[in-house]
């Protein structure tokens, strides 16, 4: 069975702490994403990364960068959290760059930043 | 640039009772279109894609959803609603640029009432 672990489910942090979400997936997949959800807006990508130390912006990469140092692991940093970077966070992957690849998600990490 | 309309944020059906969510697309070429769902607690679960060919779409769960060009259209169906349905339902349209992205809508909360 396919599977996307998140480091963490829920997440409370300062503002202008620096913040690390782990992503790993166990599928071999060549990609692998970082989506915000946010109510009404749906999914917003991050980051994308479609190799290892490969990584491209995606729709909101302001605020963030991502670290892909092997295949499986797929990380997300808040250099300095802010309050409007309070929201879920979303890791997916994906096995090839098909735009009909299905990508598969974890379960999300909820980051509350005070 | 491609974008997607969900226009219901909530919707509450009886179970039992049929059920469509809409889901509008804006894409210059023929588009790459797909639901999710995201079950409380829970990542994305891809429920059916459309590409080409027939445009009605069987997924997984007993959904359907049928692709309509003229309407830039792509609403989710079923006869019958479970209790266990409600979640969150998210189109996506899949464009054909660097990555393949996939750009989300804002999401429709489906309630079931028993």
């Amino acid at each position: 069975d396919v599977k996307v672990t998140q480091s963490s489910r829920y997440l409370v942090k300062r503002t202008g702490e620096k913040v690390f979400l782990e992503c790993v997936q166990d599928m071999d997949h060549e990609n692998m994403f970082w989506y915000r959800q946010d109510p009404g807006l749906g999914l917003r990508l991050i980051y994308f990364s479609y190799d290892v130390k490969m990584k491209e912006k995606g729709d909101i990469p302001e605020g963030y960068s991502v670290s892909r140092e092997k295949k499986e692991r797929f990380s997300l940093i808040l250099e300095s959290a802010s309050t409007n970077q309070t929201s879920m966070y979303l890791c997916a992957s994906r096995a090839g760059t098909g735009i009909g690849d299905e990508q598969f998600f974890g379960p999300g990490t909820r980051l509350t930043v005070l | 640039a491609q974008s997607v309309t969900q226009p219901d944020i909530h919707i509450t059906v009886s179970e039992g009772a049929s059920l469509e969510l809409r889901c509008n697309y804006s894409y210059g070429a023929t588009p790459y279109l797909f639901w999710y769902v995201q079950s409380p607690g829970q990542g994305l679960q891809l429920l059916l894609k459309y590409f080409s060919g027939d445009t009605l779409v069987q997924g997984i769960k007993g959904f359907e959803a049928e692709f309509k060009r003229s309407q830039s259209s792509f609403n989710l169906r079923k006869p019958s609603v479970h209790w266990s349905d409600a979640a969150e339902y998210f189109c996506a349209v899949g464009a054909r640029n660097a990555g393949n992205m996939l750009t989300f809508g804002g999401g429709t909360r489906l309630m079931v009432k028993p």
